[in-house]
């Protein structure tokens, strides 16, 4: 089982459609979850981080489910700006200490 | 603005030869930075994690002798491809965990450098 696994998608949306990203990981000795965002060709840039009693920032909220191991992103009022892919990363103990491991990413496209 | 800055963001060479990439941290001091790879339509993958002072560690199935990791201050870390084949052609993305902020675990990461090897 891979340590952290998302859906691929794509997923195509309308402008102001809600979407949900799940993600899953192996590891339940994981302390710190984030979700990241990348554009085509760019680097990652971190979105928020996912505490165990949900978070929400404007119209992104993230949810820890730790005893299923899952990882949730939401987005609501979707926007153009809005498509990009979407890491889930976990904070894994690694060779050298932690490490965030990321997942494969989901594609988001939002269009008008 | 960016907290961590990547050079070069792009580069050609021919086969054989060895490629230097530079990853600074800006206004903070990097505990721990690390390098990843990823392919196209791929995950980030982790390479080596270095820790100022000291050598690097390597994840599983990369190359130290290939991937020659140099960590020399709290702000610089570079990663060179030695010998660099068609197959490394990649995106190569540096990452930095600041100190103070360790126990939070997030990484902030420089702008990546797209290496293609002819």
């Amino acid at each position: 089982r891979k340590e952290v696994e998302q859906d691929p998608g794509p997923f195509n949306v309308p402008e102001g459609a809600t979407v949900a990203f799940n993600c899953t990981y192996s590891n339940s000795a994981s302390q710190s979850f984030f979700w990241y965002r990348q554009d085509c060709r760019k680097e990652p840039k971190l979105l928020m981080s996912v505490y165990s009693s949900g978070n929400e920032d404007g119209r992104f909220t993230a949810q820890l489910n730790r005893a299923s191991q899952y990882i949730s992103l939401l987005i609501r009022d979707s926007k153009l700006s809005d498509s990009a892919t979407y890491l889930c990363a976990v904070n894994a103990i690694h060779q050298a200490g932690t490490a965030l491991i990321f997942g494969k990413g989901t594609t988001l496209s939002v269009s008008s | 603005g960016a907290v961590v800055s990547q050079h070069p963001s792009w580069v050609i060479c021919k086969s054989g030869t060895s490629v230097k990439i530079e990853c600074r941290s800006l206004d903070f001091q990097a505990t721990t930075m690390f390098w990843y790879r990823q392919f196209p339509k791929q995950s980030l993958m982790l390479m080596a994690t270095s820790n100022e002072g000291s050598k690097a560690t390597y994840e599983q199935g990369v190359e130290k002798d290939k991937f020659l990791i140099n960590h020399a201050s709290l702000t610089l870390s570079t990663l060179t491809v030695t010998s660099a084949h068609p197959e490394d052609s990649s995106f190569y993305i540096c990452s930095a965990r600041f100190r103070g902020r360790e126990s939070h675990g997030e990484l902030f990461f420089g702008e990546g450098s797209r290496l293609t090897v002819l």
